[in-house]
């Protein structure tokens, strides 16, 4: 596709209930990343795909969050037993070459 | 992990004045991306530096990385109620992975 696409816009969920987040990468970027915003804050590193490598997961901040990627295509990240703590924007990015990620408009997620 | 101040953390301006925001870090930038963010939507990226000294220049935006690479400033010229957002700086180091600072948040009014 043109762009990053990230689904759902929106998602509103009871705090226990686990969530799936979906990307789908520019077709061709190898690299894939996963990114959390709090409120009014700076983006902070979740996870890394890039190919076939093992997945960086050196960002993820509890083990309630997951994420996968087959080959170079869509990518899921799951929470499990959403907190009121992990409200926030979740943000997806696909990167061709070394510079300029391209960033996908995330998902508002918040845990009620 | 390279820690990102960003100053000032919010800024509140009239069309057509000038502005400078600033980036800093204790540790050397490899390189130094900015990027903008409007609500709903995820950062575009404007410029990327890596050399020392080097200025970039996109339209009315003009972008400075320190001599040393630990610091880097975004100045507009004569802001535009579209230029309102979110500013962030990112260093970018191994595999790709962007740290970034916590923001400016800009708000250009008539």
């Amino acid at each position: 596709g043109a762009g990053v696409s990230q689904s759902p816009s929106n998602k509103v969920t009871e705090k226990g209930k686990d969530v799936e987040l979906r990307c789908d990468p520019i077709s061709g970027h190898t690299a894939l990343y996963w990114y959390r915003q709090r409120l009014g804050q700076g983006l902070e590193f979740l996870i890394y795909f890039q190919g076939n490598s093992a997945p960086d997961k050196s960002g993820l901040p509890s083990d309630r969050f997951s994420a996968e990627r087959t080959g170079e295509s869509v990518s899921t990240l799951t929470i499990q037993r959403t907190q009121q703590e992990d409200s926030a924007v979740y943000l997806c990015a696909s990167l061709a070459g070394n510079y300029g990620y391209t960033f996908g408009s995330g998902t508002r997620l918040t845990v009620v | 992990t390279q820690l990102l101040e960003q100053s000032p953390q919010f800024l509140s301006i009239q069309e057509g004045e000038n502005l400078t925001v600033y980036c800093n870090s204790s540790s050397v930038f490899s390189s130094l991306q900015w990027y903008r963010q409007e609500p709903g939507e995820g950062p575009v990226l404007l410029v990327t530096v890596v050399t020392g000294g080097e200025v970039k220049k996109l339209k009315r935006l003009t972008f400075q990385f320190g001599d040393a690479r630990k610091d880097s400033s975004l100045h507009i010229t004569a802001a535009q109620p579209g230029d309102t957002g979110l500013y962030l700086c990112a260093s970018q180091g191994g595999g790709n992975k962007l740290t970034f600072g916590t923001g400016t948040q800009l708000k250009v009014e008539l």
